[in-house]
Parts: structure tokens; sequence; C-alpha cells
């Protein structure tokens, strides 16, 4: 089994950029695409990405999706901060041995 | 659009049982793969089951296999989770989730019903 380690929590300002990383423990992160999830308080989650960098109708082209093969790791770029960001975000991925992981989530504050 | 609904959460004894459903609407509910996911208080997600859109794959996670069953009526646009031997540790809040298309990513996401496993 993999896993996908995210960092616990980030902050950053209003108007900012901020980048969530998502890395994956063994097999290659290009070989299985990832997908984003934003989950504000007291919520269900939503999709803000999905098959690495696609968003789904309404999520604002300030989120983007990356993979880097190099650090065998995902990310999550939010530009042009808003307070409304403020959510918790996982990561998730998959292989033929495990349908569905998650990440352990990033709180991302905006101060 | 998409909507699904999720009911039958409640409180429940250490090994008794509950089934949970998920009325879909909005969407073919037969073309799409289906997810549970749950999420303990104040915890991360975790993936608990996914059912081929045709209901002819099921997969668990280890932590509820030979516990739990995911199923689902075409024919009523619903699916359900049928749990069993419930334990402490399974109390959470329960989401469905529609599939993205290749049965491996929930994509879209009901609002969740809580499940209380408690004496």
């Amino acid at each position: 089994n993999f896993m996908l380690t995210q960092p616990h929590s980030v902050s950053e300002s209003p108007g900012k950029t901020v980048t969530i990383s998502c890395t994956r423990s063994s097999g290659s992160i290009a070989s299985n695409y990832v997908q984003w999830y934003q989950q504000r308080p007291g919520s269900a989650p939503t999709t803000v990405i999905y098959e690495d960098n696609q968003r789904p109708s309404g999520v604002p082209d300030r989120f983007s999706g990356s993979i880097d093969s190099s650090s065998n790791s995902a990310s999550l770029t939010i530009s042009g901060l808003k307070t409304e960001d403020e959510a918790d975000y996982y990561c998730q991925s998959y292989d033929s041995s495990n349908p569905v992981v998650f990440g352990g989530g990033t709180k991302l504050t905006v101060l | 659009q998409v909507q699904l609904v999720e009911s039958g959460g409640g409180v429940v004894q250490p090994g008794r049982s509950l089934r949970l459903s998920c009325a879909a609407s909005g969407f073919t509910f037969s073309s799409y793969g289906m997810h549970w996911v749950r999420q303990a208080p104040g915890k991360g997600l975790e993936w608990v089951a996914v059912i081929w859109y045709d209901g002819s794959n099921k997969y668990y996670a280890d932590s509820v296999k030979g516990r739990f069953t995911i199923s689902r009526d075409n024919s009523k646009n619903t699916l359900y989770l049928q749990m069993n031997s419930l334990r402490a540790e399974d109390t959470a809040v329960y989401y469905c989730a529609r599939d993205c298309g290749n049965g491996v990513c929930p994509h879209i996401w009901g609002q969740g019903t809580m499940v209380t496993v408690s004496s």
C-alpha cells in the first residue's frame, strides 16, 4: 500500500499564492491521476481538481494542479487567495491494489 | 443538477447493524460507480467502499471488509451501505459520492449522514 503525505497546515495572506504538496510514498505519482478536494468547516468535501490538473465547472481558475515526477509529488496551487479559500484540502489517488487513497489533509489558513 | 442525499444515520450500540441509503438525482445513476467515504470527528477522509455502475464489482477498505456491504438499486437510483458488527471506531460522518467515471475517484459528494456507535 502506498501513502500520500501532505503538510499538516499552511498559511498565507489574502491576495498571495499558496502551494500545497502531496507526496506519494511508493509507485510513480505520474502513473495514476491525482484529485484534490476542498472541505470548508462544517461542510462536505467538493472537488477542486481532478485528473491532475482539470477543474470542474464552477471552480475558479485561481485553482491549479500539477505533477512533479522528480519529487514524486502533486501540488495544488491557489493564487489570489481569498478568505473563502480557508478550508481543509485533501489529495487523492489510487493504484491497482488500492482503489482510493486519501492524503491526511492540509489546513489552509488565510490570515 | 446532481444531488446526493444520504439518510439512515443515527446512534447504534456496538455490535448492532445499520443501513445507510443515498438517493441520487440529476444524472444517469446507472452509468456511474458510487463510493462511500467516512470522516471520524476531527479526522481526515477515509474511503470505505466502491461499487461499479452495474454492481458487478465491489471493493472495500480493509477496516470494513467482512462487516460492511455496498449495494445499489439502479431502478430506484439509490446506493446502500449495510453496516454490521459496528464498532466505536466506525463513528463518523458517512458521505456517498459519485465517481468521476473511471471507478477510482469520488467526484460529486452528498452532504453526509452521522453514525454514532455508542453504548
